[in-house]
C-alpha cells in the first residue's frame, strides 16, 4: 500500500533562512509519481511540482528546489532565502501507476516564516 | 480566470439538511475529483469521474452522491448532513494524457460546517 510521511508537523524560521521540508514515501510500484502542493492561509491548493520515478534529477525553480532520492525513498523540498509569503502548509503526495491519478497525501508541514 | 471553480465557498447548515456543492473546470480536462480535507488538514480522495463515468469511489457513506452532467462539471450532493461531515471539500481535475500520474489541479475549496 502506498504511504507518504511528512514527519515535520510544524517548522518556524526567520525570513531569509533556508528551510527543507522532508517527505518519505512507501510504494511497491516501480512506476510512480511524486508531487508537492502548497496550501496558503487562503486555503487553496497550489500545484508546485510533479516528478516521475524514473527521473531522479534534482529540480530548481527560483528559490524552490527538490531533491529526489530513490535509495532513501525521499522527495525533499527546500526553500532558499525564505520569505513571509512562503508561510503555508506544504503537502507531499504520491500517485502509483496501479491506482491511476489518485493522490495519496502526506499529513502536511505547516511552515511559518517570521519577519 | 479560475481554472477549477466551486460554489459555495462557505456553507453553514444544520444537521439533517441536504446540500450540494457545485464544481466546474474550464481546463478542458476529462477527469474530475472530489477530495475531503478534515480538521487535521488530512486530504483524502472521495470520488473520481472520467468523461462522466465514475472510476473511483472510496469508502464514503452513500449519503454522498456525485453527479457529473458533463465532463466539465462534477457536483457533490450530501443528504442528511451529520456533524462529522464538517470539512473542506476540494474539487479537482486532470487530463488523462497517460494512464497514470497526471497532474491534478484543485479548486479553492468549499468550507462546510454542520451545526
Amino acid at each position: 500500500a502506498q504511504k507518504v510521511t511528512q514527519a515535520q508537523t510544524e517548522i518556524s524560521v526567520v525570513e531569509k533562512e533556508d528551510v527543507t521540508l522532508d517527505c518519505v514515501y512507501e510504494t511497491r510500484d516501480t512506476t510512480y509519481y511524486l508531487f508537492w502542493y502548497k496550501q496558503p492561509p487562503s486555503g487553496e491548493l497550489v500545484f508546485l511540482i510533479r516528478r516521475n520515478s524514473f527521473d531522479e534529477q534534482n529540480e530548481i525553480s527560483g528559490r524552490y528546489s527538490w531533491n529526489f532520492q530513490k535509495s532513501t525513498s525521499s522527495f525533499n523540498f527546500t526553500i532558499t532565502a525564505s520569505q513571509v509569503v512562503d508561510s503555508a502548509v506544504y503537502f507531499c503526495a504520491l500517485s502509483e501507476a496501479a491506482s491511476g491519478s489518485r493522490l495519496t497525501f502526506g499529513e502536511g508541514t505547516q511552515l511559518t516564516v517570521n519577519p | 480566470d479560475t481554472a477549477v471553480s466551486q460554489t459555495p465557498k462557505y456553507l453553514v447548515t444544520q444537521m439533517g439538511n441536504d446540500k450540494s456543492i457545485k464544481c466546474e473546470q474550464n481546463l478542458g480536462h476529462d477527469t474530475m475529483y472530489w477530495y475531503k480535507q478534515d480538521s487535521k488538514k488530512f486530504l483524502k480522495i472521495m470520488f473520481s469521474y472520467n468523461n462522466k463515468e465514475l472510476i473511483i469511489n472510496e469508502t464514503v457513506p452513500n449519503r454522498f452522491s456525485p453527479k457529473s452532467p458533463d465532463k466539465a462539471h462534477l457536483n457533490l450532493h450530501i443528504n442528511s448532513l451529520e456533524l462529522g461531515d464538517s470539512a473542506v471539500y476540494f474539487c479537482a481535475s486532470s487530463q488523462e494524457r497517460t494512464r497514470t500520474g497526471n497532474t491534478i489541479y484543485f479548486g479553492e475549496g468549499s468550507w462546510l460546517t454542520v451545526v
